[in-house]
């Protein structure tokens, strides 16, 4: 079970806005920045969001990431087909002295 | 372009050692945390640790009786230590860059990452 709680699955349709949702504690989002991750299929993570809503180049701006106390969500509009893959949430926890991870949501692009 | 490439064995037999080299290229080695990220298959990530570039490590505490971590400057080159294996250690092991950051939040967060190599404990 992980210290971050993330929906297993989420889902929608072309062109969809899509949200997903990750919920820690005050020892973790909410004291440090989440980032997220996307992993396609069986490929290595790759960042996607950094410091809760900093885009690295090349990750268009249809995708952003927002932060609010121990929460935080990561949203990606004009949904594609190319966006199907398993986004994590991470932060640094200061209980654990290290990162944690979400559990990870599949996002289906139906 | 930083790159990072894992090695080591792809098959280590119950109660050895498990031992993974991360060469990277284009960067430096300076500023950075070079952590070690697994994946057991079909499941979540799990952050391992890591080793800053001045050699002070970081431990998972639920691993940390079992790992040893060290850094090679002059190859471009960190290693990953996991001793006492058992099926349970089977899984995807990523090396990665780690930046860090003091603000008004905490950052860290893993901006390059190798492809990943895949050991089995049987």
């Amino acid at each position: 079970q992980s210290v971050l709680t993330q929906p297993p699955s989420a889902s929608g349709t072309p062109g969809q806005r899509v949200t997903i949702s990750c919920s820690g504690s005050s020892s973790n989002i909410g004291s440090s920045a989440v980032n997220w991750y996307q992993q396609l299929p069986g490929t290595a993570p790759k960042v996607l969001i950094y410091s809760n809503n900093e885009r690295p180049s090349g990750v268009p701006d249809r995708i952003s990431g927002s932060k609010s106390g121990s929460s935080a969500s990561l949203a990606i509009s004009g949904l594609q087909s190319e966006d199907e893959a398993v986004y994590y949430c991470a932060t640094w926890d200061d209980n654990l002295n290290g990162v944690i991870f979400g559990g990870g949501t599949k996002l289906t692009v139906l | 372009q930083v790159q990072l490439q894992e090695s080591g064995p792809g098959l280590v037999k119950p109660s050895e050692t498990l031992s993974l080299t991360c060469t990277f290229s284009g960067g430096s080695i300076s500023g950075y945390y070079w952590t070690w990220i697994r994946q057991i298959p079909g499941k979540g990530l799990e952050w391992i640790g890591f080793i800053y570039y001045t050699g002070s490590s970081n431990y998972n505490p639920s691993l940390k009786s079992r790992v040893t971590m060290s850094l090679d400057p002059s190859k471009k080159q960190f290693s990953l230590r996991l001793s006492s294996v058992t099926a349970a250690d089977t899984a995807v092991y990523y090396c990665a860059r780690g930046y860090s950051s003091s603000g008004l939040d905490y950052l860290y967060y893993m901006d390059v990452w190798g492809k990943g190599t895949t050991v089995t404990v049987s």
